[in-house]
């Protein structure tokens, strides 16, 4: 494997479940990240890490829990979700938090919650 | 606020040139990117501008200039391929991604 993966692709799940996403990163960075990206809107960013410490975390709701147990896996665990937050939700990931680090995206996760 | 703008849709011919623009709103300024995503796929990096003047790879071309808060993508010699969404991304002061919404490019033949 190489890159930013994601798993799963895809994910339909009721209001009421308890689900979550996983992206790994193959290259050797320090940064993560999630986002959120809804049709003909902005990407949104969620939550930071950076050396497995998390750095930000943009407004989000607390129904949406990242967890980074080292600087490779990111997780982003969901509960109790509503039908706004369908979406597909990226991973990405850089060497670092400085401007000119170019950031990875992953395949990304379609998330229906019905 | 912060504000990313560009069009959302813009439509060129095969084999012709068009350029994607891209004005920013940003509380401070430590680079431009331009990334490019086709349907169903995850972003991918095109360049990066923190300097005025024009970037040029191949056949893309980035240009910058930061007392106007503009840049804009030049696409050359348009192929079939390059049909996809082109965002523009701002980072600030905080070395945060401010991103546009977007602009899709239909290639027509």
């Amino acid at each position: 494997e190489t890159g930013v993966t994601q798993t799963p692709r895809h994910l339909v799940m009721g209001m009421t479940n308890k689900k979550s996403l996983k992206c790994e990163q193959h290259l050797g960075h320090n940064a993560m990240y999630w986002y959120k990206q809804s049709a003909k809107k902005p990407l949104e960013l969620m939550f930071v890490y950076n050396f497995k410490e998390q750095t930000e975390n943009n407004s989000v709701p607390s129904r949406f829990s990242p967890e980074c147990p080292n600087s490779s896996h990111l997780f982003l665990h969901l509960h109790t979700l509503q039908p706004e937050d369908s979406a597909l939700y990226l991973c990405a990931s850089s060497q670092g938090r400085e401007s000119y680090n170019e950031q990875f995206f992953g395949p990304g996760t379609r998330l229906t919650v019905l | 606020g912060q504000n990313i703008d560009q069009p959302t849709e813009m439509t060129a011919t095969e084999g012709a040139i068009v350029q994607i623009n891209c004005t920013y709103q940003t509380s401070g300024f430590n680079g431009l990117f331009w990334y490019q995503q086709h349907a169903g796929e995850a972003p991918t990096f095109l360049s990066y501008n923190v300097l005025d003047g024009l970037e040029e790879k191949g056949r893309f071309s980035s240009f910058l200039s930061r007392s106007k808060g503009y840049s804009y993508l030049l696409l050359k010699e348009l192929q079939m391929k390059d049909s996809a969404s082109y965002l523009c991304a701002v980072s600030d002061s905080n070395y945060q991604l401010i991103w546009g919404a977007g602009t899709k490019l239909i290639i027509k033949p």
